[in-house]
């Protein structure tokens, strides 16, 4: 069974460097997600993708975060000029979309360091 | 708007007595809802959902919950807490009219088993 994976998984960076994580969803997966989460936080919804096409981005997004899927299979999402603040867990889910409702499944997440 | 409040930040039990985790939820339509659990250093797992069908859902590991629209509250409970199911648990409310993409999030309730 290969659920959604996340790489790396950890990543420690100097604040003002870009970084990139990538997404594996479960294969015949069409939606995507990002999602971000603080200790003792629930996750934060960043952006979601349904194929290829970006259908939603948070209002909380800062211009630094951009994500791409470009086949609609594994997205990245890449932080320009990283901050302090940016340290978190990000989070990637994929669903199925269809019927009435889609059940996200999540991966095990990449931690972020700022330093 | 939808939101979710998990009514405790914290709940400790014995090993073998009853778990009960409360939630409450807002939302304007009929919603879905979830409970998902994530063990420290994991990541986040599904536990049991509810899509308007039977209102008692039973999920993974012995655990189900109860969705009660009356009281708009979705508690979850086990009957005997093993030590295994120490983690923090995150109940989740969707809009099942719209796209059924934007999950929100409440902020955790951290299940400390004792032994």
């Amino acid at each position: 069974d290969t659920g959604v994976s996340q790489d790396p998984r950890h990543k420690i960076t100097k604040r003002g460097q870009n970084v990139t994580f990538r997404c594996d969803p479960i294969s015949e997966h069409n939606r995507l997600y990002w999602y971000r989460q603080t200790l003792g936080q629930g996750p934060e919804f960043l952006t979601y993708f349904q194929n290829e096409a970006q259908l939603e981005k948070s209002r909380l997004l800062s211009d630094r975060f951009s994500a791409e899927r470009p086949k609609g299979s594994f997205s990245t999402l890449e932080i320009q000029r990283t901050e302090q603040g940016d340290s978190a867990m990000y989070l990637c889910a994929s669903s199925l979309a269809g019927g009435s409702t889609d059940t996200q499944y999540f991966g095990p997440g990449t931690r972020l360091t700022v330093l | 708007a939808q939101s979710v409040t998990q009514l405790d930040s914290h709940v400790s039990v014995s090993e073998g007595t009853p778990v009960l985790l409360r939630c409450n939820y807002s939302s304007s339509y009929s919603p879905s809802l979830f409970w998902y659990v994530q063990h420290p250093n994991k990541g986040l797992q599904l536990l049991l959902k509810y899509t308007s069908a039977a209102t008692l859902v039973k999920g993974i590991n012995g655990f189900e919950a109860e969705f009660k629209k009356s009281e708009t509250s979705f508690h979850l409970t086990k009957p005997s807490a093993h030590m295994s199911d120490a983690a923090e648990y995150f109940c989740v409310v969707s809009d099942s009219w719209g796209s059924n993409y934007q999950l929100i999030w409440g902020a955790g309730t951290k299940l400390i088993i004792k032994p």
